[in-house]
């Protein structure tokens, strides 16, 4: 069975001060890894795909790696509005549902 | 615009009442899934569809249908709500997988409902 294990539950920073969201996971045969931003009352949002160990992917003050058994988002001398919460899933390559496992999420909040 | 639509997007019925929860998407995706977020829980998987008239469980189908009977549409089903199916619904599609062709699997997520079972 996929798992996925997000750490800490919840983060608070204060603006510009940089850290790192972890994302644990057990999978047979990772299809993909993803990372979601998702605000209160809100859809999930994508913001990145990892495909294999050793991938980077950056977008604005956040960047994402791959590892065999764990990714990071690194956040940038974050802002008060990269305040939500950030969810990691991992997709596997067993059958043909492309069902996201997720874990439960880091509540990120970011003090002017 | 590119998006998955629900309808409602609040909800509050009694025990037993049947209802249904739209969802609609305009990208011609070939996949579409429904999952429920609980505190604690997560979201997890209730039912998800492949392609038209293409269907199967997730890991939490009890007390929900689905059908696809048109692309963009993949109605959720609740026969008889019960209040441990109060919950945050979400609706979501993609591209189908091609295989070793990544790049195409990124699933968009409607905007919710929420749903109170009395």
């Amino acid at each position: 069975e996929d798992q996925v294990t997000q750490s800490p539950e919840a983060l608070r920073l204060q603006e510009g001060e940089s850290s790192s969201l972890n994302c644990s996971y057990t999978v047979s045969g990772l299809r993909g890894l993803f990372w979601y931003r998702q605000d209160p009352g809100k859809g999930p949002e994508f913001l990145f795909t990892l495909y294999s160990a050793g991938e980077e992917k950056e977008k604005e003050r956040l960047k994402a790696t791959l590892t065999k058994k764990e990714s990071f988002l690194h956040i940038t001398a974050p802002k008060p509005e990269d305040s939500a919460t950030y969810l990691c899933a991992v997709q596997s390559r067993n059958g043909a549902n492309s069902k996201l496992t997720f874990g439960k999420g880091i509540t990120l909040s970011v003090r002017p | 615009e590119a998006q998955v639509t629900q309808n409602p997007r609040y909800l509050i019925t009694v025990t037993g009442k049947k209802l249904t929860v739209t969802c609609s998407q305009n990208m011609n995706h070939e996949y579409m899934s429904w999952y429920r977020q609980d505190p604690g829980l997560g979201l997890r998987q209730i039912y998800y569809s492949m392609n038209v008239e293409v269907t199967d469980k997730g890991d939490v189908p009890e007390g929900y249908k689905v059908s696809r009977k048109e692309k963009r549409n993949f109605p959720l089903i609740l026969e008889s709500p019960s209040p441990n199916q109060t919950s945050l619904y979400f609706c979501a599609s993609s591209l189908r997988d091609r295989g070793r062709i990544t790049g195409y699997n990124e699933q968009f997520f409607g905007p919710g409902t929420r749903l109170t079972v009395l």
